[in-house]
């Protein structure tokens, strides 16, 4: 089976300009989070969804940030508009059952550098 | 927030050594996970735990579960090179905390000793 799906891989881009990260959970996972890494915070939750719904959107830095999920195999991670300090690995991650299980399997992440 | 505070923040290995590694907090958790990380890529699902004193082993990793709920411990017996990475523990408390969202350490920085 594959596993997390995240889209592109290495994101350049100039400050101002609209970003797009994307992610494809594994199939039938009911439950997807967005992260962030850098060095100096480590892995920080943005966002996560329960069956496409938004649960908990604390983590999101900003209004510049925004995620949406319209179907459970497909969620979106926008930054608008972008800024040298948003430069990090975004990772998406997705659970099966999180009333189960706690187990998040993560996608590859995105290196996204803002100039 | 609340905090996981990850041991020893980096450390060398030479091959065919055992590796120690834990993390602690203040606050009562009721499952644990322990992750590695390559360069370039998604953190690694390696062990997970929910019973308080679980002790599991995947290979020449074993992991622990604290009895007190408030700590958890990664062993690697034998290092070999392909251990280098990050590992980060991870947990999801009892209280103040919503299904299937963890809290992570920093992590532990893996590399051989030159």
């Amino acid at each position: 089976d594959a596993g997390v799906i995240q889209s592109p891989r290495h994101e350049v881009t100039e400050m101002g300009q609209e970003v797009t990260l994307r992610c494809k959970p594994i199939s039938g996972h009911n439950s997807l989070f967005w992260y962030r890494q850098t060095m100096m915070r480590g892995l920080e939750l943005l966002i996560y969804f329960n069956n496409n719904v938004p649960i908990d959107d604390s983590g999101m830095p900003e209004d510049r940030f925004s995620a949406k999920m319209p179907n459970a195999s497909f969620s979106t991670l926008k930054i608008q508009p972008s800024e040298p300090r948003d430069s990090a690995v975004y990772f998406c991650a997705s659970i099966i059952d999180p009333v189960t299980y706690n187990e998040q399997f993560f996608g590859p992440g995105t290196r996204l550098t803002v100039l | 927030g609340q905090q996981l505070n990850q041991s020893p923040q980096s450390m060398f290995i030479q091959e065919g050594e055992d590796v120690s590694m834990n993390c602690t907090s203040s606050s009562i958790f009721n499952t644990w996970l322990w992750y590695k990380q390559d360069p370039g890529e998604g953190p690694v699902l390696l062990i997970a735990l929910y019973k308080a004193g679980e002790l599991t082993s995947n290979g020449r990793l074993t992991a622990q579960f604290g009895i007190t709920r408030k700590d958890s411990f990664l062993n690697i017996s034998a290092s070999i090179p392909s251990d280098v990475g990050i590992y980060f523990c991870a947990g999801q408390l009892i209280y103040g905390g919503s299904q299937g969202n963890l809290i992570f350490g920093k992590g532990t920085k893996l590399s051989v000793k030159p």
